[in-house]
């Protein structure tokens, strides 16, 4: 157990409709990222937040948002769903916005997919 | 363009032999490169993490080695078990102005015969 909790870990929906995906960060972490990960393809950087604010954006499409709450919680809110954002969606945890050397954590994902 | 590339893209073994996976990458400026052991289906794991001043990095079977100069890395795998089949991430890290950045390899599918 990484300490990164990801729930939930499968999810079956339907082309257009609208799911939403939570991540808790290891105790003491202020720092959530998501990253996608597509079949047979590399971990693509999404959004980070820092203790509820965004710090920094990668490839996310305008479907999709991201918060993070007081207690540090994040969600990853997919609309409008296509069968092409059939993925596996992980967050990590830092403790810091900045990168340290050590204590990038990552979850065990949420494996999505849209029929 | 900071990117980070990975040979080979999938490689089988048998179990006991001994591998080499290879990550070359354009990121500067450098911070730290890690090294990334993803199951199936699961979350990727650290095995390693060296920084500009460091060579080489043992983690029990798995030795990472680091040229700073040709930007290059690699992650030895000797005595090769079972558990070992996984996809191995190279992650490179970079020292940005307000915060470092991960740069991600596509990763290299490790597959393991008995």
């Amino acid at each position: 157990d990484s300490g990164v909790t990801q729930t939930p870990k499968h999810l079956i929906t339907a082309t257009g409709q609208r799911v939403t995906l939570r991540c808790s960060p290891r105790s003491g972490d202020l720092s959530v990222y998501w990253y996608q990960q597509s079949l047979d393809q590399g971990l693509q950087f999404l959004i980070q937040y820092y203790n509820g604010e965004e710090r920094a954006k990668g490839n996310i499409l305008e479907r999709f948002s991201a918060q993070q709450f007081p207690d540090l919680h994040s969600e990853l809110n997919l609309s409008s769903l296509e069968l092409g954002d059939s993925a596996l969606y992980f967050c990590a945890s830092s403790p810091r916005d900045r990168l340290l050397l050590y204590g990038y954590t990552f979850g065990s994902g949420t494996r999505l997919t849209v029929v | 363009k900071n990117q980070v590339e990975q040979s080979p893209q999938s490689l089988i073994i048998l179990e006991g032999k001994n591998c080499t996976l290879q990550c070359n990458y354009t990121v500067s400026p450098f911070s730290n490169l890690r090294w990334y052991k993803q199951d199936t289906g699961r979350g990727p794991v650290s095995l390693t993490i060296m920084t500009f001043s460091e060579n080489t990095k043992s983690n029990g079977r798995y030795t990472a080695t680091l040229d700073a100069d040709t930007k290059q890395s690699s992650l030895h795998i000797t005595a090769s078990q079972l558990s070992d089949s996984a996809s191995y991430i190279c992650v490179v890290s970079d020292r940005g102005s307000t915060l470092g950045r991960l740069y991600f390899g596509r990763g290299t599918q490790l597959t393991v015969w008995p």
